[in-house]
């Protein structure tokens, strides 16, 4: 596609259901991020995604955070039982992870806003 | 461990004035830094990409500078227009060593141009 895809572009939910939220990332990027933004607060890593596998998923916040992606392509973010501190805005980034390329631009999508009642 | 700070939180400014956001970072050992902006409601856009082996870079009226060994980077803007008005983001991305390879954002420059 044109760009990353993100969605629901809004979701709201209530306390303790479980939400998954997709990222479509420009075709051919081989290199997808997931972050999580508060309400007025900086961006804050959640996991990244070379492929298909996960090098590095240091910022999963618990073990009711779960991504996966498949095809090298798309992504899901799965947070069970969903609390109220889960509400932000999660963002999901691709690019081609080229070493020293201008192709390690990062591409975001326009997020999902999560909104756990 | 990283932790990158931006100064000022926020800046006001006349149109056509040029301008200069900074960004610092912990740990000189990068591997590149990207600044962004982002637009309310929106996803970030980057601006600009400087490896660790760069200076600079220049993108239009933007010139970003890179000194790794001070663990300092700074985005020049010249001649502000309203259309700049945003918030600008630097993030890091660290070296193999560190065996992540996350990029560790800033909380961002509130910039406002004045019409």
């Amino acid at each position: 596609g044109a760009g990353v895809s993100q969605s629901p572009s809004n979701k709201v939910t209530e306390k303790g259901k479980d939400v998954e939220l997709r990222c479509d990332p420009i075709s051919g990027h081989t290199a997808l991020y997931w972050y999580r933004q508060r309400l007025g607060q900086g961006l804050e890593f959640l996991i990244y995604f070379q492929g298909n596998s996960a090098p590095d998923k240091s910022g999963l916040p618990s073990d009711r955070f779960s991504a996966e992606r498949t095809g090298e392509s798309v992504s899901t973010l799965t947070i069970q039982r969903t609390q109220q501190e889960d509400s932000a805005v999660y963002l999901c980034a691709s690019s081609l992870d080229q070493v020293f390329s201008e192709n390690e631009k990062l591409f975001f999508g326009s997020g999902t806003q999560l909104s756990v009642l | 461990k990283q932790e990158v700070t931006q100064i000022p939180a926020a800046l006001s400014v006349p149109e056509g004035e040029n301008l200069v956001l900074n960004c610092s970072f912990t740990d000189s050992a990068i591997y590149n830094l990207q600044w962004f902006r982002q637009d309310p409601g929106k996803g970030l856009t980057s601006l600009l990409l400087i490896q660790s082996s760069q200076r600079e870079q220049t993108s239009g009226r933007l010139n970003a500078s890179l000194d790794k060994s001070s663990g300092r980077s700074t985005l020049y803007i010249a001649a502000s227009q309203p259309g700049d008005s945003a918030t600008y983001l630097c993030a890091v991305r660290s070296d193999s060593t560190s065996g992540t390879y996350k990029y560790i954002f800033g909380t961002g420059t509130r910039l406002k141009v004045l019409a």
